[in-house]
């Protein structure tokens, strides 16, 4: 199983960017990489998935080398609402195993 | 509204009782997961079902069990609860049974045992 590892937490401040690292030096060739959302006492929430390069949505861009080894979520301009846990998540077709690592602890100051 | 719905919503039962946790995923998802969240914790796999089909084993407990039932709702069962089996269980749905599509999170029950 590709294990990750993200920071616990990370502090910024309402229109700054926050990329947040994930890494997944195990990753397998068909896993995908998958970030999710989680506000206190609800269900997480899909942000962003990609295989490899760069995704970007309405919400947030997601790069990813080209050893695939890593991974980085940039969130732009956030505010006060984006604090919350962010989930990195590495899974594909042959790993069903949806397990999700400690997640990253956001804080957005005024 | 993600479209997933879990009842109840809250759940206060005394040790050693059974409960049990119902899931009903969004409408065509074949996939159904479950995890437990205790305070302040990360999210715990358990069980994957995938058509009716157990997919995946997490970190599940030999008192807990799961099905899926033909309508593609899902069932967790929890027996001889203990005071630690308290927390949020979350249930979510994806259309097919990779991971490589975007799956849809339930708002949880929460579980007291006391």
């Amino acid at each position: 199983l590709a294990k990750t590892t993200q920071p616990i937490s990370m502090d910024s401040y309402e229109g700054q960017e926050v990329n947040i690292t994930c890494s997944h030096n195990n990753i397998a060739t068909n896993d995908y990489i998958t970030w999710y959302q989680q506000f206190p006492s609800q269900g997480p929430r899909f942000i962003i998935q990609g295989y490899k390069t760069k995704v970007t949505n309405e919400v947030a861009s997601l790069f990813i080398p080209a050893d695939r080894k890593s991974s980085t979520l940039s969130l732009p301009r956030v505010s006060l609402s984006d604090t919350a846990v962010y989930y990195c998540l590495v899974a594909g077709d042959n790993n069903n195993d949806m397990r999700f690592g400690a997640g990253t602890r956001l804080t957005v100051k005024p | 509204d993600s479209g997933v719905t879990q009842t109840p919503k809250h759940l206060i039962t005394a040790t050693g009782q059974r409960v049990t946790l119902r899931c009903s995923p969004r409408s065509g998802d074949l996939s159904v997961y479950w995890y437990q969240q205790s305070l302040d914790q990360g999210l715990q796999f358990l069980i994957q079902y995938y058509n009716g089909e157990e997919r995946a084993k997490g970190n599940i407990l030999e008192r807990f069990s799961a099905q899926q039932f033909p309508d593609l709702h899902s069932e967790l069962n929890l027996s001889s609860l203990e005071l630690g089996d308290s927390a949020l269980y979350f249930c979510a749905s994806s259309p097919q049974g990779g991971v490589n599509t975007e799956a849809f999170f339930g708002q949880g029950t929460r579980l007291t045992v006391v």
